[in-house]
């Protein structure tokens, strides 16, 4: 069965600092997304980034930023500037690649990113 | 702007008596979701429609239903609400390719008295 573990479930950052929040996952499948959710207080879950696993390069997104090593299966999202509106719960997940329908998307525990002004 | 909205935003009921959770999109995704999410976890996934395929978790209980009248609407059913499905309700809708991301709508959270 497929697993996502998130290790930190609360991590802090400076403003305009950079932070790199954690994300292993375990699969037996070659084929497969990651992705990285946002889901600010009392607001809805939003996709931050997403990795294709067949594609070696890191997956970018303005000011976030993904350090994907396969071999290692980690998944980890840096955020670079940080800003007050970056504080959310970051979730990692996990999807098989099965066309026609995703069927279950995983998600790790989330991590709870402050942001300190 | 396509969106995922979910009404009502809170919704309080008796348990054991009846409640459902509505769900719209505007997107024209054909596959929808319902996640449970407790306070300070992971979403969990308690079903999924492709189109009008209804795909049930093994683990959801058969206290919850869903309803899927036309693609623009998908309904959550709890037949008899206990307290411990007191929680946040997230509905979702992606594209039918693999790896399409997940659309969230605001959530409905589920208070049980």
């Amino acid at each position: 069965a497929q697993t996502v573990t998130q290790s930190q479930p609360e991590m802090s950052v400076q403003e305009a600092e950079t932070v790199t929040l954690s994300c292993t996952y375990d699969t037996s499948e070659s084929d497969y997304y990651l992705f990285w959710y946002k889901q600010p207080p009392s607001r809805q879950m939003i996709l931050v980034i997403r990795q294709e696993a067949y594609k070696q390069q890191n997956a970018t997104e303005n000011r976030f930023s993904v350090n994907f090593q396969k071999a290692a299966k980690s998944f980890s999202l840096k955020i670079s500037d940080s800003q007050l509106g970056d504080a959310a719960m970051y979730f990692c997940a996990y999807s098989m690649n099965y066309g026609g329908s995703q069927g279950n998307l995983i998600f790790g525990k989330g991590t709870k990113l402050s942001v300190k002004p | 702007d396509a969106m995922v909205i979910q009404n009502p935003r809170y919704q309080v009921t008796q348990f054991g008596k009846p409640v459902t959770l509505s769900c719209s999109q505007t997107l024209n995704h054909n596959v929808m979701y319902w996640y449970q999410q407790k306070s300070s976890q992971a979403p969990k996934l308690l079903f999924h429609y492709y189109d009008k395929d209804f795909n049930n978790e093994a683990d959801t209980p058969d206290n919850f239903q869903s309803r899927r009248p036309n693609t623009s609407f998908c309904f959550l059913d709890i037949r008899s609400p206990g307290l411990g499905d007191a929680a946040m309700y997230l509905c979702a809708t992606s594209g039918d390719s693999g790896g399409s991301p997940l659309h969230f709508g605001n959530g409905t959270r589920l208070t049980v008295t």
